[in-house]
């Protein structure tokens, strides 16, 4: 069985400031994991995405997230938060089944 | 390539009433999942279709709630005799599957269903 755990319902931070949103896992397996963000009254999107390559992942918009097998961990980070970056955002772990389970989401606030 | 199609955007449905949700996954995509997003929660996983089978159905309710991947056509959600707590938001994705390199989904625009 698998499953993830987001670690911060919300987060708030001042714009131009970094951005940390945690995220665990647990996979029988070597899972891929997955962060995708959804912005107000509309779909998701993909961020970014481990698949047991480089474990630093770059994503869209500045988002990067690092695999660390040895803490079951995929934090996502951001140097600098934009305004436009306010959304709620998801870690999703997928097994070798292509099981994917979701966190429960954090809502990022981005304060001016 | 047109994405992952749902429809209808918004559905509302009297109490009592059946709502079908229909999801169109992206062409080549033979694996097709359910989400629901309620109010103030997260993403909960429903059920996880391959064409013909459902694979795994954890998360849908023990009634009134039913879901097909029929070989011809698109996958569907059904909820029979609809209750306002089925107000939420269905999100489908599709994926290749078939491995570690193909398991990325692509969501749909999510049905918006209000039951009145």
């Amino acid at each position: 069985a698998q499953s993830v755990t987001q670690l911060d319902s919300h987060v708030s931070v001042s714009e131009g400031t970094p951005v940390l949103l945690r995220c665990n896992y647990s996979s029988s397996y070597s899972p891929s994991l997955f962060w995708y963000v959804q912005h107000p009254n509309k779909g998701l999107q993909l961020l970014l995405k481990y698949t047991s390559a480089a474990t630093l992942v770059k994503g869209i918009n500045g988002f990067e997230a690092e695999f660390k097998k040895s803490e079951t961990s995929f934090h996502l980070t951001k140097p600098s938060a934009h305004m436009s970056d306010a959304a709620e955002y998801f870690c999703v772990v997928s097994d070798n089944n292509n099981d994917m389970r979701f966190g429960a989401g954090t809502r990022l606030t981005v304060k001016p | 390539n047109a994405g992952v199609m749902q429809n209808p955007r918004h559905l509302v449905r009297r109490r009592g009433q059946e709502a079908r949700l229909r999801c169109s996954p992206m062409k080549g995509h033979s694996h097709v999942y359910w989400y629901r997003q309620l109010p103030e929660e997260g993403l909960k996983f429903m059920v996880y279709l391959q064409k013909e089978n459902i694979i795994d159905e954890s998360g849908m309710p023990k009634e009134r709630f039913s879901a097909e991947f029929p070989k011809e056509g698109p996958s569907i959600l059904r909820i029979q005799q609809v209750v306002r707590g089925d107000s939420a938001a269905y999100f489908c994705a599709s994926s290749k599957g078939g491995g570690r390199m193909n398991t990325e989904a692509f969501f749909g625009q999510g049905t918006r269903l209000t039951v009145v």
